[in-house]
């Protein structure tokens, strides 16, 4: 069975870099797109992006100029930056797979969730 | 970017009763749909994937319906441990989005 686990700081300074690992065990990476998604604290969900086993990323339009993404196979590892970061940024950070199905894509898994705040 | 619309935004049931959640696409998503349960302090549980499979697992009173713009999720027979936020997602474009969320109160 597949399992994420996020890891990386809980308090961030403003103005600075958020960054987050997300660490994949029980699977291979190929073939799936590896995503980040967070809840603030008076928000519903919200998207950031992914990064494709392949490499290739996509991210939420309101967050572009500040997200990048990258995985790593070989430690069975992807990360997340988020820079110049703000209040606005605190929120519970999942990190969560991504696969292809018949006429459709789900995210099928995710990890715990790590919170973050930005202080 | 494609937005999504739920409603209601939250609603009221009973144990037993049968709810309905509405999404709506600002545009076609096919039946690239996603409905998702999240419960607070939990990891969001995938209950219905491409509009209307029901996720290995899943207790078959959830269902899904609908396709290109609007979509419904609906819970026949709710169960205590029913009461959540429920989100739907679409995954046709490549910058993917969820809805707001619809929350299922007792």
């Amino acid at each position: 069975q597949v399992q994420l686990q996020e890891s990386g700081p809980g308090l961030v300074k403003p103005s600075e870099t958020l960054s987050l690992t997300c660490t994949v065990s029980g699977d291979s990476m190929r073939s799936y797109y590896w995503s980040w998604i967070r809840q603030s604290p008076t928000k519903g969900l919200e998207w950031i992006g992914y990064v494709y086993y392949s490499g290739s990323t996509s991210y939420n339009p309101s967050l572009k100029s500040r997200v990048s993404m990258s995985i790593d196979m070989t430690k069975n590892q992807f990360s997340l930056r988020l820079n110049s970061v703000t209040a606005a940024d605190t929120a519970v950070y999942y990190c969560a797979r991504g696969s292809i199905v018949a006429a459709g894509r789900r995210i099928d898994h995710w990890g715990q969730g790590t919170p973050v705040t930005v202080s | 970017d494609i937005q999504m619309t739920q409603f209601p935004s939250s609603l009221s049931a009973s144990v037993g009763d049968r709810v309905t959640v509405t999404c709506r696409a600002s545009q076609t998503v096919t039946t690239f749909l996603n409905w998702y349960q999240h419960k607070p302090g939990r990891a969001p549980k995938l209950l219905i994937y491409a509009a209307s499979s029901l996720q290995s697992g899943v207790p078959s009173r959830f269902s899904g319906a609908g396709s290109g713009t609007d979509f419904t999720l609906t819970i026949n027979s709710l169960q205590p441990e029913d009461f959540a936020t429920y989100y739907c997602q679409q995954s046709y474009s490549n910058s993917w989005t969820f809805g707001q969320g619809t929350r299922v109160e007792i």
